[in-house]
């Protein structure tokens, strides 16, 4: 079993759809976990720690379920903009503070 | 937000030459930066874990005489492709994780072309 699993996509959503993506992870030592965007051919940016009660930041919001080692991002009123690779990433401070990216999920948002 | 630079964006070299790549965190300290390959339409593949004034922990697979990684200080770290060859072509991107906090900022990336 792969350490950090995602849907496996692409998704192709119309704008103002809500979309949600699932990450699993294997290692339930990991402490910390990210939701990050790739856009094609730049570097990983950060969108949004995921903390154990949820978080919220505008039209995404984060879940995280430590029982079930399973990470959500769900996305309202979806953008043209926000077409891009979305990877879970998580860290694991036991391993040398090894940080494991999730193979990313790819989401095209059509008008 | 945290700014991490990487320099250069890009480099096309001739195979055999050896390649310096230079990642910065402009205004935040990084005990701790990371170095990741990416080949097109694959996910990102960390190479190595580099610690401010020690070795580098490598991945597996990845040849820690051919990818040579030094963290001078707690703003720097620098990646260095020995006797690059055309199979090393790819996109190395760094990234700095900040103190007490635990995300990490990306450097946007080097794209190396061996010839």
């Amino acid at each position: 079993r792969k350490e950090v699993e995602q849907d496996p996509g692409p998704f192709n959503v119309p704008e103002g759809a809500t979309v949600a993506f699932n990450c699993t992870y294997s290692n339930s030592a990991s402490q910390s976990f990210f939701w990050y965007r790739q856009d094609c051919r730049k570097e990983p940016k950060l969108l949004m720690s995921v903390y154990s009660s949820g978080n919220e930041d505008g039209r995404f919001t984060a879940q995280l379920n430590r029982a079930s080692q399973y990470i959500s991002l769900l996305i309202r009123d979806s953008k043209l903009s926000d077409s891009a690779t979305y990877l879970c990433v998580v860290n694991d401070v036991t391993s040398y503070d090894k940080v494991i990216f999730g193979p990313g999920t790819s989401l095209s948002v059509i008008p | 937000g945290a700014v991490v630079s990487q320099h250069p964006s890009w480099v096309i070299c001739k195979s055999g030459t050896s390649v310096k790549i230079e990642c910065r965190s402009l205004d935040f300290q990084a005990t701790t930066m990371f170095w990741y390959r990416q080949f097109p339409k694959q996910s990102l593949m960390l190479m190595a874990t580099s610690n401010e004034g020690s070795k580098a922990t490598y991945e597996q697979g990845v040849e820690k005489d051919k990818f040579l990684i030094n963290h001078a200080s707690l703003t720097l770290s620098t990646l260095t492709v020995t006797s690059a060859h055309p199979e090393d072509s790819s996109f190395y991107i760094c990234s700095a994780r900040r103190i007490l906090f635990g995300e990490q900022f990306f450097g946007p990336g080097t794209r190396l072309t061996v010839l």
